[in-house]
């Protein structure tokens, strides 16, 4: 199973733009990467996957390059409600209908500042 | 998208006991999975819990101290057996939904405390 590696914390202010990295040099083929949210006493909370090049949703970006080994989450003009535990993942559902479970890193501690 | 209920929200427990935790989900899934977060940590897997199969563990956990179980599509339960002040966790179920995002829903958890 591929691991990934982030930064452990980030700080920002209000109205930034806020880009998180995540590598995953081992990353399979058939992996997607996927990016989740997680508030306190939540669970975590879907924020946007892609497979390759750059996807985006109403909330964030998301980067690959061509390699795959690495991808960038995107979070344009920061608030307070976006501090949260960002994960970076990969595995999950598979082209062949089959899944590879995903397995969670340390996740990085976005703090938002006025 | 599926929506996760878990029950108890938390619970204060004595040692040597068990606890079974609930999780019901508003739709058919087939892939169910439970974590473990620690306070502070980052979630860990315990097992995987597919209808119609026996669990599957990861390293670590074993089936003796964290029994599961999954009759239907809709449900499983989780057991902390013996419990002990480091079991003092939250557990959060997840399901796997293939879709457009082929994403997991997570539970909103449920705190343990064992003395």
């Amino acid at each position: 199973l591929a691991k990934t590696t982030q930064p452990i914390s980030m700080d920002s202010y209000e109205g930034q733009e806020v880009n998180i990295t995540c590598s995953h040099n081992n990353i399979a083929t058939n992996d997607y990467i996927t990016w989740y949210q997680q508030f306190p006493s939540q669970g975590p909370r879907f924020i946007i996957q892609g497979y390759k090049t750059k996807v985006t949703n109403e909330v964030a970006s998301l980067f690959i390059p061509a390699d795959r080994k690495s991808s960038t989450l995107s979070l344009p003009r920061v608030s307070l409600s976006d501090t949260a535990v960002y994960y970076c993942l990969v595995g999950g559902f598979l082209f062949s209908g089959g899944y590879n479970k995903l397995i969670f890193g340390a996740g990085t501690r976005l703090a938002v500042h006025p | 998208s599926a929506v996760i209920s878990q029950k108890p929200s938390r619970d204060i427990c004595q040692r040597g006991t068990s606890l079974t935790i609930q999780c019901q989900v508003d739709s058919q899934v087939t892939m169910m999975f439970w974590y473990r977060q620690q306070p502070g940590q980052s979630l860990t897997l315990i097992a995987t819990a597919n209808q119609g199969s026996e669990a599957t563990y990861e390293s670590g956990f074993v089936i003796d101290k964290f029994p599961i179980s999954r009759p239907n599509l809709t449900f499983s339960t989780l057991t902390v057996s013996n419990m002990s002040p480091e079991d003092s966790s939250i557990y959060l179920c997840s399901v796997g939904v293939r879709g457009k995002y082929n994403e997991q829903f997570f539970g909103p958890g449920t705190r343990l405390t064992v003395l």
